[in-house]
């Protein structure tokens, strides 16, 4: 079965300073690899994800992440932190490996940024 | 733009009480499904429907149930509410290039 793992709670980060979510996963196949992103009281919204092709995937509020097969990983980044980028983020995959459409999700990152 | 709405934003409700929380999409997609979110737990799957009609069990389907008569529509079902399932409630449906879409929740809070 696949599984997520964001080892940290919440990561803080100043303003303008760049801002780095962790995610490592765990699939019997390939992967598809998300990130979401939910803003308080909110349902989730859909940043970016990783089905094939360039490592390096651009996603939505000038998001990107890199997927690295060799160290599973699938970290969500951002140059230049915003103030309105404090929310919570939450990785997701599927294992196509697997028979069902299932995704598992990460526990989530609390991010704030610091004004 | 794919739109997911979820009939109540927030729901009190009391100990023995059947509840019904019902999902709403518009672009025809197949596949539905229902989480509960609670702090430091992440998103657990409760059902999930795949087709009209049809329903699979999640990671925590206990004391719930779902519906899928219409394929826009999937209801999840909580048939004697208990404050353990005080949580929010969130509905996602997939497109055809696997992204989920979510809904904006419901806060539920069983007294």
């Amino acid at each position: 079965a696949q599984s997520v793992a964001q080892p940290e709670d919440q990561v803080n980060v100043a303003e303008g300073n760049p801002l780095t979510v962790k995610c490592t996963y765990s699939v019997s196949g390939n992967p598809y690899l998300f990130w979401y992103v939910q803003y308080p009281n909110r349902g989730l919204q859909f940043l970016l994800k990783y089905i094939t092709g360039d490592n390096l995937v651009k996603g939505s509020y000038g998001f990107e992440a890199e997927f690295n097969k060799s160290q599973t990983s699938f970290h969500l980044k951002k140059p230049s932190a915003l103030v309105s980028d404090s929310a919570l983020y939450f990785c997701a995959v599927r294992d196509m490996g697997d028979g069902n459409n299932r995704l598992a999700f990460g526990k989530g990152n609390q991010v704030v940024v610091i004004p | 733009d794919v739109k997911v709405t979820q009939s109540s934003r927030y729901l009190v409700k009391r100990t023995g009480e059947k509840v019904f929380l019902e999902c709403v999409q518009d672009m025809d997609h197949e596949n539905m499904f229902w989480y509960r979110q609670d702090p430091g737990l992440g998103l657990r799957l409760i059902y999930f429907s795949y087709d009209v009609k049809m329903k699979e069990k999640g990671d925590i389907p206990e004391g719930y149930s779902v519906s899928r008569e219409k394929k826009e529509r999937f209801s999840l079902i909580l048939e004697s509410a208990s404050t353990n399932q005080t949580s929010m409630y969130l509905c996602a449906s997939v497109d055809s290039i696997e992204t989920q879409y979510f809904g904006p929740g419901t806060r539920l809070l069983v007294l």
